[in-house]
């Protein structure tokens, strides 16, 4: 079965520009999450989207939105980039079911704001 | 509130034991543990809910104290493998955020 996959790895942008970071979920998997990976500030929740509708939002200002896709796939945009955004995007895909749980992160974009 | 990790780091040698906490000022509904090695994406370990038993992943077993607030994972006759950033996710209601410890740098040697 095909992991988490996220697109772009890599990406470098200016400050006042604006992303979008792209995470295809493992089939089947229909609750996609994302996350936002520093040195300073740790790992900390962004959102998570379930079925096209977000369920969940960390505490981060507006300028960061996502969505979801009816084929489960997800994207997250980050608008007007301040130097601060520069991070680790992590996606993670999560499935339940009865008593199991199971989540899967992608290997993550890499994001430098310069 | 973040749930606080300790120790802040741990070097083992090879099939020693070692004990990481999570605690929080708050109620617990959720723990969820995972391991990020350098360079690489965080790797989910097992979740323990409130009012759940305890959890195993290979010879890593974790435990959930509702009163405590807290929650300790094992590492029980540890391996080369087992080197790497643990991190605690907690969630206090069902279905909302999960809030991370700053990790636990684990480094097991031969």
């Amino acid at each position: 079965k095909a992991g988490v996959t996220q697109t772009p790895r890599y990406l470098i942008k200016t400050r006042g520009q604006q992303v979008t970071l792209s995470c295809s979920p493992i089939s089947g998997h229909r609750s996609v999450s994302w996350y936002q990976q520093t040195p300073g500030q740790g790992l900390q929740f962004l959102f998570e989207y379930f079925s096209e509708t977000q369920r969940n939002k960390g505490n981060f200002p507006g300028r960061f939105s996502g969505r979801q896709f009816s084929n489960s796939r997800s994207e997250m945009n980050v608008s007007t980039l301040e130097l601060g955004d520069s991070a680790l995007y992590l996606c993670a895909s999560s499935f339940t079911s009865g008593g199991s749980y199971e989540q899967y992160f992608g290997p993550g974009t890499r994001l430098t704001v310069t | 509130q973040q749930p606080v990790q300790s120790p802040q780091a741990v070097i083992l040698r090879e099939g020693e034991d070692a004990v990481i906490n999570c605690s929080s000022s708050k109620a617990l509904y959720s723990v969820h543990w995972y391991r990020q090695k350098h360079g690489e994406a965080p790797v989910f370990l097992m979740i323990l809910l409130k009012g759940g038993e305890q959890k195993g992943h290979e010879k890593i077993s974790a435990s959930f104290n509702e009163k405590k607030q807290q929650s300790s994972l094992y590492l029980t006759a540890s391996q080369l493998s087992y080197s790497g950033t643990y991190f605690c996710g907690t969630e206090i209601i069902p279905g909302n955020k999960l809030t991370f410890g700053g990790g636990t740098r684990v480094l097991v040697k031969p």
